[in-house]
């Protein structure tokens, strides 16, 4: 079974830095694809960004961009110039036969 | 497309009651995913629909759980008896196949006292 874990249970930023958060899953699979959601307190799970396996150019949206390494099986999510707005969970996910979340970031935005 | 339409938005039980939990996924997708949310254990897949056909139910975490999608627009997560230790936030999410993202509801709070 494909496994997804996020070893930061918190992060903190200062207002227009960059953060970045962490992600590593293990698999076998060759294809597949990779996301990051994010989650306000709202609770609605929103998509952020995702990575097809395939390509070797990694995604990028807007103020948020990711470091795929395949070979190490590495996904991390960078957020540049914070805003407050972007205080919320962050939760990694693999997509293969099935879809499977990390245990989340919870990322906190200072002033 | 109005999105994953879930409901009830906020369910509160007494304990040993049946709850229902209702899930409208966006048309045309053919997976469908109900998850659980808690503080202590995080966001759990329960169960996984392909094209209405139960696929992989090993994270339902007992017989008191029950899943359906009696047709592509609709899925059912049942809970009974229901138990204190079950509250938490309910999710059903949905996707063009397994492989593509997913797009989620709003969840439902369960809380049984």
């Amino acid at each position: 079974a494909q496994t997804v874990t996020q070893s930061q249970p918190e992060m903190s930023v200062q207002e227009a830095e960059t953060v970045t958060l962490s992600c590593t899953y293990d698999t076998s699979e060759s294809d597949y694809y990779l996301f990051w959601y994010k989650q306000p307190p709202s609770r609605q799970m929103i998509l952020v960004i995702r990575q097809e396996a395939y390509k070797q150019q990694n995604a990028t949206e807007n103020r948020f961009s990711v470091n795929f390494q395949k070979a190490a099986k590495s996904f991390s999510l960078k957020i540049s110039d914070s805003q407050l707005g972007d205080a919320a969970m962050y939760f990694c996910a693999y997509a293969g036969n099935m879809l499977t979340f990390g245990g989340g970031t919870r990322l906190m935005v200072k002033p | 497309d109005a999105g994953v339409i879930q409901s009830p938005r906020h369910e509160v039980t007494e304990m040993g009651q049946e709850v229902t939990l209702r899930c409208k996924p966006i048309s045309g997708h053919n997976s469908l995913f109900w998850y659980r949310q808690t503080m202590m254990r995080g966001l759990e897949l329960l169960i996984y629909f392909n094209n209405n056909v139960p696929i992989d139910d090993s994270g339902m975490p007992e017989d008191r759980f029950s899943a359906k999608m009696p047709n592509a627009s609709f899925s059912t997560l049942k809970i009974q008896p229901s138990e204190p230790r079950d509250s938490a936030v309910y999710f059903c999410a949905s996707s063009f196949t397994g492989r593509t993202e997913a797009f989620f509801g709003q969840g439902t709070r369960l809380t049984v006292v």
